[in-house]
């Protein structure tokens, strides 16, 4: 079956250092996404992502985040500058139509130092 | 605003028992609801969903929930849990441009 991939399955980067969670979606699907879980929490929507721009956004997605599909088939988050509060568990999910469930990935565990 | 509420943190059961899981929505139109299960240090998987239709939808790994529209509740059970099973639980219902909004889990343990 296939699968939504994401690396690296771990990130330690220091607190204002830039970083880019990758996400490779299945093939075929034309909506992706972004969710955020911070240890202990539950899972929080970030960002929303079709046809080549975003769909809708949260609160949380603030000007240090943005999203890219920079070829067909991988999708990133970036972080232009980290903060210690960034540190949580990133998934990215996918869907082929709108009305489909969303499929996820592995998650990104994401440590601020 | 639509939410989604898990109100058992924790849930313990005996390996063989049986298993149910709350789960409450707070929607104006039919929602579209499912029920995902993340292993430690694992992803989301996707067990059920409910669109319309039969109120009693059949997923993987033997669960089943009912969607009752009176309760406001969308259940996961299972007759006969496996240590196996042992996971957090994740229930998320369809907002606004196919977001989801998630509860805030509920974590099973089993004993044998």
């Amino acid at each position: 079956e296939p699968e939504v991939t994401q690396t690296p399955s771990h990130q330690v980067t220091q607190m204002g250092q830039e970083v880019i969670l990758r996400c490779v979606p299945i093939s075929n699907h034309l909506y992706f996404y972004w969710y955020r879980q911070i240890l202990g929490q539950k899972v929080e929507f970030l960002v929303s992502f079709y046809n080549n721009e975003i769909s809708e956004k949260s609160e949380i997605f603030d000007d240090q985040f943005s999203v890219e599909r920079p070829d067909g088939s991988n999708f990133t988050l970036k972080i232009r500058s980290t903060k210690l509060e960034d540190s949580a568990m990133y998934f990215c999910a996918s869907i082929e139509g709108p009305d489909q469930p969303q499929h996820f990935g592995d998650g990104t565990r994401l440590s601020i130092l | 605003a639509q939410s989604v509420t898990q109100p058992d943190i924790h849930i313990t059961v005996s390996e063989g028992a049986s298993l149910e899981l709350r789960c409450n929505y707070s929607y104006g139109a039919t929602p579209y609801l499912f029920w995902y299960v993340q292993s430690p240090g694992q992803g989301l998987q996707l067990l059920l969903k409910y669109f319309s239709g039969d109120t009693l939808v059949q997923g993987i790994k033997g669960f089943e929930a009912e969607f009752k529209r009176s309760q406001s509740s969308f259940n996961l059970r299972k007759p006969s849990v496996h240590w196996s099973d042992a996971a957090e639980y994740f229930c998320a219902g369809r907002g606004y441009g196919n977001k989801l909004v998630f509860g805030a889990g509920t974590i099973l343990r089993v004993k044998s």
